[in-house]
């Protein structure tokens, strides 16, 4: 089955500098990666979702990249406040299931001001 | 426009009680799966279901768990005879069902077993 590894475990950044996410994912048959950010006692919220019929998608501050040859997909966050600080998580969908989707085990972002 | 609602959002039970946890999709979404999570990890994939179906059971484990969707109501992820292991955090997600729709989640229920 699918599974989905993801780097760093942690990581900390000045405020207004770059963050990057890394994920892999085992399945070459996943054509969905969803992105998605939890704040403390909350449910997970999708930011930015990406599909394997193309190499990179924006959405403001927020950009995903998929390089399906070697299975890896990113995602990186530009100009970083303190609201960004949350747990990200990658995401596949396996691809024997066009509608489930399998989790990495997330980064803490820190945003230091 | 609601969202997922998940409740209880907190619930307590003792070692061997039953746990009922409810959750309502979004409007339109006729798909639920089921989530759990464990301090400090990621979300581990339970179930799927479709109204009066389950799609995908592979991530439930074989005892004292089950889930329903029914013709009208909430899903409902039921736990028989809890024990301390199965303290976590459950979440709900809802989707249209189409191929790569996505998945939008409820704020979850945090069970405690004592």
């Amino acid at each position: 089955g699918e599974n989905v590894e993801q780097h760093p475990s942690t990581l900390s950044v000045q405020e207004g500098d770059s963050a990057v996410i890394k994920c892999t994912y085992s399945d070459s048959a996943s054509n969905y990666f969803p992105w998605y950010k939890q704040e403390l006692g909350k449910g997970p919220q999708l930011i930015i979702d990406i599909r394997s019929n193309v190499g990179e998608k924006k959405d403001q501050r927020i950009a995903v990249t998929l390089n399906k040859t070697a299975k890896h997909f990113s995602l990186h966050i530009t100009e970083t406040q303190p609201e960004d600080s949350a747990v990200y998580f990658c995401a596949a969908n396996p691809g024997s299931s066009a509608s489930k989707i399998i989790f990495g085990s997330g980064t803490r972002l820190s945003i230091r001001p | 426009n609601a969202g997922v609602m998940q409740n209880p959002r907190h619930l307590v039970r003792r070692r061997g009680q039953e746990a009922r946890l409810r959750c309502s999709p979004m409007k339109g979404h006729s798909h639920v799966y089921w989530y759990r999570q464990l301090p400090e990890e990621g979300l581990k994939f339970m179930v799927y279901l479709q109204k009066e179906n389950i799609i995908d059971e592979s991530g439930m484990p074989k005892e004292r768990f089950s889930a329903e969707f029914p013709k009208e109501g909430p899903s409902i992820l039921r736990i028989q005879q809890v024990v301390r292991g199965d303290s976590a955090a459950y979440f709900c997600a809802s989707s249209e069902g189409t191929d790569n729709s996505p998945l939008h989640f409820g704020n979850g229920t945090r069970l405690t077993v004592t």
